[in-house]
C-alpha cells in the first residue's frame, strides 16, 4: 500500500469547517483513499474512501485530486465530539498479496469551542 | 456494517500470565485481522485470522506469543502469551465484509485495553 502523509495536528473552531489534509504521491490505480478517526479509548471508526470521483456522506466530503496524489477529508460543521485523531490510509489490490496497511500517526484534530 | 464485540474491554494482568481476548461478530465476515496499538502509537496488524486454518502473522509477530484461532467465520481468539510490561497495548479486531478487498470496509472493534504489571 501507498504511503500517506498528514499534518501531526490540527485545530478547529466548532462549528466551522474542518479539512484535513493527505499527501499520497505514490498512489497506484488500483488504491482507494480511505479515512477513518480513532475517538479516545475507542476503536478506530469507518468515515469515508474514494477511489478517483469526490465522495461525500453524512459524516464528511472527500475531496481527491486529479492527479490522485492527494485527497482532503472536509467536516462541514466540526463538532466537540469530532475531536480525535484522523487517519487517511490508501488500500487496493488483492487481500492476499497486500493485508499490511500503514495507518500512521495521522492528524490530531482538536475541536475548541 | 458488521457489530464486533470484544471482551474483556480490559484488564490488568501479571507478569507471565496469559490472557485470551476474544471477537464476536454478529455476522459472517470474510476476514478478520488483530491489531496493536501500543501507548501513543498508530496501529500495528498483527495477524489475518483464517477461518479453520493457521493465522497469517506479519513480520516481528509469532504464533508462540500470538497464538489465534478462528473456529468459523463470526468468533475469533487472540492470546497473549507470558506476558511482559511491554505487551501493554490495546488490541483490536477488525474485519472486512465482501470479497473486494480495496473496496471494503475495515470494521473495528471497541478494543481489549490490556495492562502488564
Amino acid at each position: 500500500d501507498a504511503k500517506t502523509t498528514q499534518p501531526t495536528s490540527m485545530d478547529c473552531a466548532e462549528g466551522r469547517a474542518a479539512n484535513l489534509p493527505c499527501n499520497h504521491s505514490t498512489i497506484s490505480g488500483n488504491e482507494y483513499v480511505y479515512w477513518y478517526r480513532q475517538i479516545h479509548s475507542q476503536g478506530p471508526q469507518y468515515i469515508i474512501h474514494g477511489l478517483k470521483n469526490n465522495e461525500t456522506n453524512e459524516m464528511a466530503s472527500l475531496i481527491i485530486t486529479e492527479d490522485r496524489k492527494s485527497s482532503t477529508l472536509i467536516l462541514p460543521h466540526a463538532t466537540l465530539r469530532d475531536t480525535a485523531v484522523y487517519y487517511c490510509i490508501v488500500r487496493g489490490g488483492n487481500a492476499g498479496n497486500n493485508r499490511k496497511l500503514i495507518w500512521g500517526l495521522g492528524t490530531s484534530l482538536a475541536v475548541n469551542p | 456494517s458488521a457489530v464486533i464485540s470484544q471482551k474483556p474491554s480490559r484488564d490488568i494482568c501479571q507478569r507471565g500470565t496469559s490472557l485470551t481476548i476474544q471477537c464476536q461478530v454478529d455476522s459472517q465476515v470474510t476476514m478478520m485481522f488483530w491489531y496493536r496499538q501500543q501507548p501513543g502509537q498508530s496501529l500495528t496488524l498483527i495477524a489475518t485470522a483464517n477461518q479453520g486454518s493457521e493465522a497469517t502473522y506479519e513480520s516481528g509477530f509469532v504464533i508462540d506469543k500470538f497464538p489465534i484461532s478462528r473456529p468459523n467465520l463470526t468468533f475469533s481468539t487472540l492470546t497473549v502469551s507470558n506476558m511482559s510490561p511491554e505487551d501493554s497495548s490495546i488490541y483490536l479486531c477488525s474485519v472486512v465484509q465482501g470479497q473486494d478487498w480495496g473496496a471494503n470496509v475495515l470494521t473495528f472493534g471497541a478494543g481489549s485495553r490490556l495492562t502488564v504489571l
